[in-house]
């Protein structure tokens, strides 16, 4: 069955510094991997996918994943964090192109 | 262009009650796909419509269930609620070309059962 995992529940960085949110993957056939944010009392935003191509992904606000086959992984990074970035992150992989299947997320706190 | 409209926003429901939650998509998006999160099971996927027709199924029971109506509008209903049917439930709206597309969420309808 595939799924993705995120490995920490949470993540504080000091703004202005780089911020790395973790995504592992199992999934048999090629992963179709996406990130999202949420905000409190919101829906889930798009930031960025990895369908196929060039293994570093750029994507909304300054955030880019880079797709890693060997080690199964697809880390959120930004290299300055913002205190506007504090959110929930949440990294899915498209299950055979049908539904998301989805990390159990990840809380960023960025502090100023 | 107008986003993923979800209603209502919030719902207080009795156990055994019925409810029936609407999510209208994105103009042109014929893929709608319905999501429910809560703190101890994350996000899970319930179904997804297109073109009128569940194309897609999550591992629910049958007390939720869902249609599509011609314009994309969707609908999804819980009969018999239980407490455990307390969550946030968010709809997706797809243009319906799946691997390609990305998914626009709507704010999500909270619904709390008690």
């Amino acid at each position: 069955a595939q799924s993705v995992a995120q490995p920490e529940d949470q993540v504080n960085v000091a703004e202005g510094n780089p911020l790395t949110v973790k995504c592992t993957y199992s999934v048999s056939g090629n992963p179709y991997l996406f990130w999202y944010v949420q905000y409190p009392n919101r829906g889930l935003q798009f930031l960025l996918k990895y369908i196929t191509g060039d293994n570093l992904v750029k994507g909304s606000y300054g955030f880019e994943a880079e797709f890693n086959k060997s080690q199964t992984s697809f880390h959120l990074k930004k290299p300055s964090a913002l205190v506007s970035d504090s959110a929930l992150y949440f990294c899915a992989d498209l299950n055979y192109g049908q539904n998301f299947v989805f990390g159990p997320g990840t809380r960023l706190s960025v502090l100023p | 262009k107008a986003g993923v409209t979800q209603t209502p926003r919030y719902l207080i429901k009795t156990r055994g009650q019925q409810v029936t939650l609407s999510c209208s998509p994105i103009s042109g998006h014929r893929s709608v796909s319905w999501y429910q999160q809560t703190p101890g099971q994350g996000l899970q996927f319930l179904f997804e419509y297109f073109s009128e027709t569940q194309r897609n199924k999550g591992n629910f029971p049958g007390r939720f269930s869902g249609r599509q109506f011609s314009n994309s509008r969707s609908e999804m209903n819980v009969s018999t609620l239980e407490l455990g049917d307390s969550a946030l439930y968010l709809c997706a709206s797809e243009a319906g070309g799946r691997s390609n597309t990305e998914a626009f969420f709507g704010q999500g309808t909270r619904l709390t059962v008690v």
